[in-house]
């Protein structure tokens, strides 16, 4: 069975300290991956998505990047953190274009 | 922008009574999907209707789709206390693919 994986669970950032978080699925080949990020209260705002290795699709101009170094794997990143970056950040999977996503079950992160 | 709207953004039932949420969107669709995310976790794909579906039964969940209204809403019969949750709509659209797009979500609460 299909398995995703999200690290760190919960992070404490300084203003200007980099960002890396990591997600990996398991149990598929080349998934279609998804980063969002949501608000305290909020919905689900949709970061980055990739379809391949190398692939990366951009939906909102920020401080963050992401990288799909292995199949299986994504990474968001930062280079400088802003108090804006706080929040709960989800990824997800899933094998075709559209459908059932598959959530992690999230990175909180606090920039202070 | 975020395609998907929700109403009520807050819901407070007593066990046993029905719970309706409904969704409204933008643009044309492919499917519409339900989810659910309790306090703090990731979210859980709960019902997919598509386009050229009218209505669609899962348990004690009914989903109802009238693109001519691009709306949805989403009736949860019989609640209960274990159903507290926040529940959001997500669409995929007909052109461009891969992109799933959430709205704000409506925080139900049921009372025991």
């Amino acid at each position: 069975s299909q398995t995703i994986h999200q690290w760190p669970a919960t992070l404490v950032q300084p203003v200007g300290s980099p960002l890396s978080l990591e997600c990996t699925v398991e149990g598929t080949s080349n998934p279609n991956l998804y980063w969002y990020r949501q608000a305290a209260g909020r919905g689900l705002q949709l970061l980055f998505y990739s379809v391949g290795i190398g692939q990366i699709s951009s939906e909102v101009p920020q401080n963050l990047s992401a990288s799909r170094p292995q199949d299986r794997q994504f990474i968001l990143s930062s280079k400088k953190l802003l108090l804006s970056d706080s929040g709960f950040y989800l990824c997800a999977w899933r094998t075709g274009s559209s459908g059932e996503l598959f959530f992690g079950e999230g990175s909180r992160l606090t920039v202070l | 922008s975020q395609q998907g709207e929700e109403d009520p953004q807050a819901l407070s039932i007593q066990e046993g009574e029905n719970a309706t949420m409904n969704c409204s969107y933008k643009t044309s669709i492919n499917n519409l999907q339900w989810y659910r995310q309790n306090s703090g976790r990731g979210l859980v794909h709960l019902i997919l209707i598509r386009s050229n579906e009218r209505e669609k039964h899962s348990g004690r969940l009914r989903v109802t789709l009238d693109t001519s209204k691009k709306s949805s809403s989403l009736l949860i019969t019989a609640s209960r206390a274990a159903d507290t949750a926040s529940y959001f709509c997500a669409t995929d659209r007909n052109t461009g693919g891969f992109k799933t797009i959430f709205g704000a979500g409506t925080r139900l609460f049921v009372k025991a």
